[in-house]
């Protein structure tokens, strides 16, 4: 079975600073999705950014990145320029191509300060 | 506008009811899935249909009923068998690129 390890419960920042939070995952197979979700305070779902294992360069959306290192299985999540809004839950999640569902991590919640 | 509904949004439910969550998408997505989320422990697959008339059991599919008579809806029964089912209810669906899109969620509350 696959797994997704978040070993930060919770972590904060101060705004405009930057901050990375980790995930590492489990899996035999070569070819794959990784994923991370925001989970604000509304609880609604928001996918942040997705990246596919056979594409060497990190994905980037915005003020959000990757660092992306399939040896180690490892997937971390950068925010440049910490905004109040980013405060939330961050899932880290895995599938892979011939998979039936998404694996999710524990999460970390994220506490942005002013 | 395209996406899922969920309802209710709180549901509350007395010690050995059976209760219904509803899910709803327009999506055009074939596959959908039951998420149950609970503090410090992420979201946990109940139930997931990769098609019509077909589902199949996630990892905590114990207590837990599903239906998936219409490609736009797939309900969660949560029976009496179900021992602890106070916990936050995520219904997602998924065309075929692996991304999921999620519902708002139902809190349900034994009481």
């Amino acid at each position: 079975a696959q797994t997704v390890t978040q070993s930060q419960p919770e972590m904060s920042v101060q705004e405009a600073e930057t901050v990375t939070l980790s995930c590492t995952y489990d899996t035999s197979e070569n070819n794959y999705y990784l994923f991370w979700y925001k989970q604000p305070p509304s609880r609604q779902m928001i996918l942040v950014i997705r990246q596919e294992a056979y594409k060497q360069q990190n994905a980037t959306e915005n003020r959000f990145s990757v660092n992306f290192q399939k040896a180690a299985k490892s997937f971390s999540l950068k925010i440049s320029d910490s905004q109040l809004g980013d405060t939330a839950m961050y899932f880290c999640a895995f599938i892979n191509l011939a998979g039936y569902a998404l694996n999710f991590g524990k999460g970390t919640s994220l506490l942005v300060t002013p | 506008d395209g996406g899922i509904t969920q309802s209710p949004k709180y549901l509350f439910r007395k010690e050995g009811q059976n209760v219904t969550l509803s899910c709803e998408q327009n999506l055009n997505h074939d596959a959908m899935y039951w998420y149950r989320q609970d503090p410090g422990q992420g979201l946990r697959l109940i139930y997931y249909s990769q098609i019509v008339n077909d589902f199949q059991k996630g990892d905590i599919a114990e207590g837990y009923s599903v239906s998936r008579e219409k490609k736009e809806s797939f309900p969660l029964t949560v029976t009496s068998a179900q021992k602890n089912p106070t916990a936050f209810y995520l219904c997602a669906s998924r065309p075929g690129d692996y991304g999921y899109t999620f519902g708002s969620g139902t809190r349900l509350t034994v009481v």
